[in-house]
């Protein structure tokens, strides 16, 4: 169990430009989140995947926001056409479905900075 | 919709002194209540959770949170505290039945020596 990990760690980009980000889970773990935090702020939820269906994804941002898990393993995601707004730190969190508790183990986030 | 308030930003405390660190929701519906930690250059984990059942709650490193329904809290606490304790602490709640949890601003915990 190596954990959850996320690329980049860190990524400046220039505003209206395309970033993707990249998040592998735990190994065994069907569940994937996608959260969004700003400075001074919690955790805010974006989106989930249960296997590669995404199930919820009415709390993207923006239509300029999309995520993927194609085979059900990693996900992206993607942000396009960057704001300054988008600045922020992009976290990921997995989740094995099991009895009645789904504890969800986060990786160390992609800070994002957009000039 | 469910809503977390952690009027706290800052705590600053010196090491072997007691913490508490405040946590209110609000919510219409029946909730689950969670405390992450989130060390430095680390990302958040489960510190200790409310699903059900008794009121307080135990970490295995010395927190503990109760659950007040009629004052819509779930405050921590710890007797003493270390420098290792050093963290940012979040105060999340849940939907019954949903995982996805509403987390507070945070409340920064800082120890002195």
């Amino acid at each position: 169990d190596t954990g959850v990990s996320q690329d980049p760690r860190h990524k400046i980009t220039k505003r209206g430009q395309n970033v993707t980000f990249r998040c592998d889970p735990i190994s065994e773990h069907n569940r994937l989140y996608w959260y969004r935090q700003t400075l001074g702020q919690g955790p805010e939820f974006l989106t989930y995947f249960q296997n590669e269906a995404q199930l919820e994804k009415s709390r993207l941002l923006s239509d300029r926001f999309s995520a993927e898990r194609p085979k059900g393993s990693f996900s992206t995601l993607e942000i396009q056409r960057t704001e300054q707004g988008d600045s922020a730190m992009y976290l990921c969190a997995s989740s094995l479905i099991q009895g009645t508790f789904y504890e969800q183990y986060f990786g160390p986030g992609t800070r994002l900075t957009v000039t | 919709a469910q809503s977390v308030t952690q009027l706290d930003s800052q705590v600053p405390v010196f090491e072997e002194a007691p913490v508490e660190l405040r946590c209110n929701y609000s919510s219409s519906v029946s909730v689950y209540l969670f405390w992450y930690v989130q060390y430095p250059n680390q990302g958040l984990q489960l510190l200790l959770k409310y699903l059900s059942g008794s009121t307080l709650v135990e970490s295995i490193n010395g927190f503990e949170a109760e659950f007040n329904k009629s004052q819509t809290s779930f405050h921590l606490r710890k007797p003493s505290v270390h420098i290792s304790d050093t963290a940012e602490y979040f105060c999340a709640v849940s939907v019954r039945g949903s995982y996805i949890p509403t987390f507070g601003r945070g409340t920064s915990l800082i120890v002195h020596p």
